[in-house]
């Protein structure tokens, strides 16, 4: 079954702090992985992709890496500030047998606070 | 270029009652996605249209939930008779046609439904 599941389900940082973000999946067949982050009252904002030969990508202060033998993604943010206080959604795009059309699977987040 | 359009914006309405929302996605955009996010979780996708057919909605509630999407462009999402474990925030959410490698999907800033 396309599981993805995220931990910690919540997290608190003092500001300028850094913190790691988990996601593991067991979904196949694997197309790209992304991370979005969702602020309170709005929809997601994608802040990384990454597909199946990239290990590590950067956004800014949010560093992703993906080890796609182990199935595990990791989202890192550095000096944290106040703005980061929002969830972060791990995203996994599988393709369908057939079909060019992909179908993503959402974790439920991490929802991250960041205190001053 | 302008983001994907949502309203309204809140909704509040009794158990049996019914309830429309209305989403205007990016132009040019083929694909467009209704999903429900229900508090704490991520998003769960209710149906898939490319231009104006539907493409996936083996998780929609047929049974009470309706879309359509005439003309290819702006979408509707009805619940009749709504219950109350339907209270969630609805998602319209946006792509160019989607490719085996990765397509990016735009978010609106969701219909938060209340039935009480």
């Amino acid at each position: 079954k396309n599981r993805v599941e995220q931990s910690p389900q919540s997290l608190i940082i003092l500001e300028g702090k850094n913190c790691t973000l988990q996601c593991n999946y067991t979904v196949s067949p694997f197309s790209n992985l992304r991370w979005y982050k969702q602020d309170t009252g709005r929809g997601p904002v994608s802040l990384t992709i990454m597909t199946f030969s990239e290990n590590t990508k950067s956004n800014g202060r949010y560093t992703a890496t993906l080890d796609a033998d182990t199935k595990q993604s990791s989202l890192h943010i550095t000096a944290s500030q106040l703005s980061d206080s929002a969830s972060y959604i791990c995203v996994v795009s599988a393709v369908r047998r057939g079909s060019t059309l992909g179908r993503l699977y959402f974790g439920r987040g991490t929802q991250l606070t960041v205190w001053p | 270029e302008a983001g994907v359009a949502q309203s309204p914006r809140y909704k509040i309405i009794e158990k049996r009652q019914s309830v429309a929302f209305w989403c205007n996605p990016i132009s040019g955009h083929a694909t467009l996605y209704w999903y429900q996010q229900i508090l704490g979780q991520g998003p769960k996708l209710l149906i898939q249209f490319q231009n104006n057919g539907v493409v996936d909605d083996s998780q929609l509630p047929k049974d009470r939930f309706s879309a359509e999407r005439l003309k290819g462009v702006d979408s509707t999402l009805k619940i009749q008779p709504a219950k109350l474990e339907d209270s969630a925030v609805y998602l319209c959410a946006s792509s160019h046609v989607p490719g085996a490698a990765s397509y990016e999907q735009y978010f609106g800033p969701g219909t938060r439904l209340t039935v009480t």
